[in-house]
């Protein structure tokens, strides 16, 4: 049971490349999130999905996308990398009242 | 208007004491959710403590309590008998709608407090 994951560890970008964040849980949760923590601060929220097929923006979605094909996965997709996205990105699943959160993506955008 | 406010940036606290993290909130919903979180340096986010707007106890999980005052709008942390292990960043959060089902157990975290504990 490996939890939540999360892949890369870390990467940088050029201004303008993609790349997708991918995420993966084991524990059969229907909710799944995914936040950036810029440094110093706390998370922000920027998509989640209640379920497979079904997803909403959360409070900054500008500059992502993502898909929930499967339970399992959700990865996040960035079109256009720009610096203001320069970020630890966190993937949670939840379970009731609780979000268990994967190791993080720290991406460098440059 | 921030919607979780942690007023105390840093702190120190001597090993074995108790230490009080602050965190204030703000919302309009009846029926809501607060959360705890420890960020170690390491980076993983770990679930501590949560608390519902209508539970009349405080919650506790071994030596985190968390002292609500609805009244006050405040979820404030205290670890007992704080140790080394005890050093990171510390986040409150808030679920704000009365479910997961109805409000997808979103969370809105605050700024962090960062404890340190010395020996």
């Amino acid at each position: 049971n490996a939890g939540v994951t999360q892949t890369p560890k870390f990467r940088i970008l050029k201004i303008g490349q993609s790349m997708t964040l991918q995420c993966a849980q084991d524990m059969n949760h229907n909710y799944m999130y995914w936040y950036r923590q810029d440094p110093g601060m706390g998370l922000k929220l920027i998509y989640y999905s209640v379920g497979a097929g079904i997803t909403d923006k959360g409070e900054v979605p500008n500059g992502y996308n993502v898909s929930r094909s499967t339970t399992e996965d959700f990865p996040l997709r960035l079109e256009l990398a720009a610096p203001s996205q320069t970020s630890v990105y966190f993937c949670a699943s939840g379970y009731r009242e609780t979000q268990y959160f994967g190791p993080g993506t720290r991406l460098l955008v440059l | 208007a921030q919607k979780i406010t942690q007023t105390q940036p840093g702190m120190f606290v001597q090993e074995k004491e108790a230490v009080t993290l602050d965190c204030t909130y703000d919302t309009s919903d009846q029926s809501y959710g607060l959360f705890w979180y420890k960020q170690p340096s390491s980076g993983e986010m770990i679930f501590l403590i949560y608390q519902g707007s209508y539970d009349e106890q405080n919650a506790t999980e071994g030596r985190y309590s968390l002292n609500f005052q609805k009244a006050r709008k405040s979820a404030n942390l205290v670890i007992s008998a704080s140790q080394l292990g005890d050093s990171a960043m510390y986040f409150c959060a808030m679920r704000e709608g009365p479910g997961i089902k109805a409000a997808g157990n979103k969370l809105t975290f605050g700024g962090g407090t960062r404890v340190l504990v010395k020996p």
